[in-house]
């Protein structure tokens, strides 16, 4: 059974960081590419940052670039998302979502439970 | 950015009734690269139609989608009691991708 397991959700303050990890399995990781979306309390999909089968290619939404970094690590069948200067805007929750193909242009086919992220001073 | 803008807002409708969803984008979106997804409450979305016109697997055949260039829509026919839900369209084209604001189809 294809399975992604998000963790490192949390109480997070303006200004400080948070990592989130997403462990795969049932499939082979590596020929997939991976993304982070997000989705506030009542608010619709909010499509964070994708990076490709072998980490060549890697986009992030206007709002979080220079601020999250993604990257994943292929041995470990996991992809993380390292967010820093967080931001109130920021509070949501944050699916770890898998690619149809190798290259980082393409839907999702795959979908996480998600981990919140709440953002408060 | 490319802007997905998706309407109506909100659409009342019954079982049985047919709706189509309009997503529209800021710029031309390349070669098709649009998807269209389902999201009901408490639930992880799941994808309907990619490449703006192919049925995901396990997709029932009353759902539709056609488009090109700047202008998307989704069509469910003969709706029914749980296709009641929110639908978002998604562009994968160009970086970075982005999602349209939704359209929630309810029931009236």
């Amino acid at each position: 059974e294809v399975q992604l397991v998000e963790s490192g959700g949390g109480l997070g303050q303006p200004g400080r960081s948070l990592r989130l990890s997403c462990v795969a399995s049932g499939f082979r990781f590596d020929d997939f590419a991976m993304y982070w979306v997000r989705q506030a309390p009542g608010k619709g999909l909010d499509w964070v940052a994708g990076i490709s089968w072998d980490s060549d290619d890697i986009g992030y939404a206007d709002s979080v670039r220079g601020r999250f970094t993604i990257s994943r690590d292929n041995a470990k069948n996991s992809v993380y998302l390292q967010m820093n200067n967080l931001r109130v805007e920021d509070t949501a929750l944050y699916y770890c979502a898998k690619g149809l193909r190798h290259y980082y242009y393409y839907h999702v086919d795959v979908w996480g439970k998600g981990t919140t992220v709440t953002v408060s001073s | 950015e490319i802007v997905l803008t998706q309407s109506p807002g909100t659409v009342s409708l019954s079982p049985g009734e047919t709706v189509t969803l309009s997503c529209r984008a800021s710029q031309s979106v390349r070669d098709t690269y649009l998807a269209w997804y389902q999201q009901k409450p408490g639930q992880t979305p799941r994808v309907l139609i990619y490449d703006a016109s192919r049925r995901a697997t396990g997709i029932p055949d009353r759902f539709s989608g056609s488009g090109s260039g700047t202008d998307f829509t989704l069509s469910i026919s003969r709706l029914e009691p749980e296709d009641f839900a929110v639908y978002y369209c998604q562009q994968y084209g160009t970086s970075p991708l982005t999602f349209g604001g939704g359209t929630k189809v309810e029931i009236k």
